[in-house]
């Protein structure tokens, strides 16, 4: 296992696209998060799911932000009519319990146009 | 009120000094903690986890005061790779997720 995967690395669209991020995490892991970073900021929760289960989203979730995590493996991260505001860097996490932290993909740069 | 502050820095310390960052953090059912170090344009990655009684690796040391609410790192014998930003991380009890801080950056000149 080669840790937290993310895809693509970097994504470059004009305001008004729906794009799709996609997140391989470690296999052990159970728990698997979403959360965005902005310039000269720490990052910040988006949602969590437990396997499959989208047990909890954030109020940064609008409902233009969708995740899905079909059969508790991968998942993705839609954004639907990108406004500029969305150009983040969007990371997932994966942990087996969160008293061992979070080990994070490489993240997703968006950047609307 | 944010769940974790820290000093944004920058801290710009020679190479072989010693440096501490604190956090403080607002919540007093806040259970784990930890360090994060984040590489510019790159994904934070665990640095250390911070126990009650404090705890050491190396050149760097952790430490928790639960009646302060605060944590510190100490980063001795800084080398010029300690250039990073460090964010500070907590639990809280009944949340599911990490709470990070907003970072404090390092550079260490020669």
């Amino acid at each position: 296992d080669t840790g937290v995967s993310q895809d693509p690395r970097h994504k470059i669209t004009k305001r008004g696209q729906n794009v799709t991020f996609r997140c391989d995490p470690i296999s052990e892991h159970n728990r698997l998060y979403w959360y965005r970073q902005t310039l000269g900021q720490g990052p910040e929760f988006l949602t969590y799911f437990q396997n499959e289960a989208q047990l909890e989203k954030s109020r940064l979730l609008s409902d233009r932000f969708s995740a899905e995590r079909p059969k508790g493996s991968f998942s993705t991260l839609e954004i639907q009519r990108t406004e500029q505001g969305d150009s983040a860097m969007y990371l997932c996490a994966s942990s087996p319990g969160l008293i061992y932290g979070y080990t994070f993909g490489s993240g997703t740069r968006l950047t609307v146009v | 009120r944010k769940e974790v502050e820290q000093d944004p820095g920058p801290f710009n310390v020679p190479e072989g000094a010693t440096v501490a960052f604190n956090c403080t953090y607002s919540n007093s059912a806040s259970q784990s903690f930890f360090w994060y170090r984040q590489d510019c344009r790159k994904e934070p990655k665990l640095l250390m986890s911070v126990y009650s009684s404090g705890n050491e690796d190396g050149r760097f040391t952790a430490q928790l005061n639960r009646a302060s609410q605060y944590i510190s790192l100490l980063i001795r014998d800084s080398k010029l790779s300690d250039s990073a930003t460090y964010l500070c991380v907590v639990t809280r009890r009944g949340a599911n997720n990490l709470f990070f801080g907003t970072g404090t950056r390092l550079t260490v000149i020669p």
